[in-house]
């Protein structure tokens, strides 16, 4: 069974750093990887997905990147600010079956002023 | 605007009954989702269809029930022998199997039972 592992749990940090979210898988036969964020009470919100074939994807400040062979999935964040404070979420697929998503259970995030 | 619509916002109960919790989607999915989110857990799967008329157990599914009447709706009940229902619960849905577009989700219902 897909395990998916999102280390660190949660994270600080000043405005304007450079921050990296780290996203692991177990099984590296995967169809998609999306990166999700969730604001307190709401529900989620797609950032970016990867599909299997792709390295990465980019979407304003937000660069996400897929090594299947180890793994792995970063999302990076440029020039944090206050209003990235959130919990991120990665979602893998796996190929065949019934792609059914499974979750990592995130990372809580807060950019301090 | 397409998306997902999950009433009510808020929802308590009496522990013992049963209650509905509604998911409307008007992005022509076929796929959609039932999530449970409690605090440290992560999301876990309770129902998943692919197709009207047809659904599947997820890793939660007791306790909880769906149907799928019709393609844009597909509505959650938790029953009596769900033994701790309060939680976050999410819908959510997809274009086709493989999945062709990005899982989208709607805004939750936040159900308390006492």
């Amino acid at each position: 069974k897909q395990e998916v592992t999102q280390i660190p749990a949660a994270l600080s940090v000043p405005e304007g750093e450079n921050l990296v979210l780290n996203c692991s898988f177990t099984d590296s036969a995967i169809y998609n990887l999306q990166w999700f964020r969730q604001d307190p009470g709401k529900g989620l919100t797609s950032l970016l997905l990867i599909q299997s074939s792709q390295r990465e994807q980019t979407s304003g400040r937000l660069n996400a990147s897929l090594d299947k062979s180890s793994g792995r999935s970063t999302l990076y964040i440029a020039a944090s600010q206050p209003g990235d404070s959130a919990t991120y979420l990665c979602a893998v697929l796996l190929s065949g079956g019934s792609y059914i998503p499974t979750f990592g259970r995130g990372t809580s995030l807060i950019v301090h002023p | 605007d397409g998306g997902i619509t999950q009433s009510p916002k808020y929802l308590f109960r009496k522990e013992g009954q049963n209650v509905t919790l509604s998911c409307e989607q008007n992005l022509n999915h076929d796929a959609m989702y039932w999530y449970r989110q409690d605090p440290g857990q992560g999301l876990r799967l309770i129902y998943y269809s692919q197709i009207v008329n047809d659904f599947q157990k997820g890793d939660i599914a007791e306790g909880y029930s769906v149907s799928r009447e019709k393609k844009e709706s597909f509505p959650l009940t938790v029953t009596s022998a769900q033994k701790n229902p309060t939680a976050f619960y999410l819908c959510a849905s997809s274009m086709g199997q493989p999945p062709s577009s990005p899982l989208h989700f709607g805004n939750g219902t936040r159900l308390t039972v006492t």
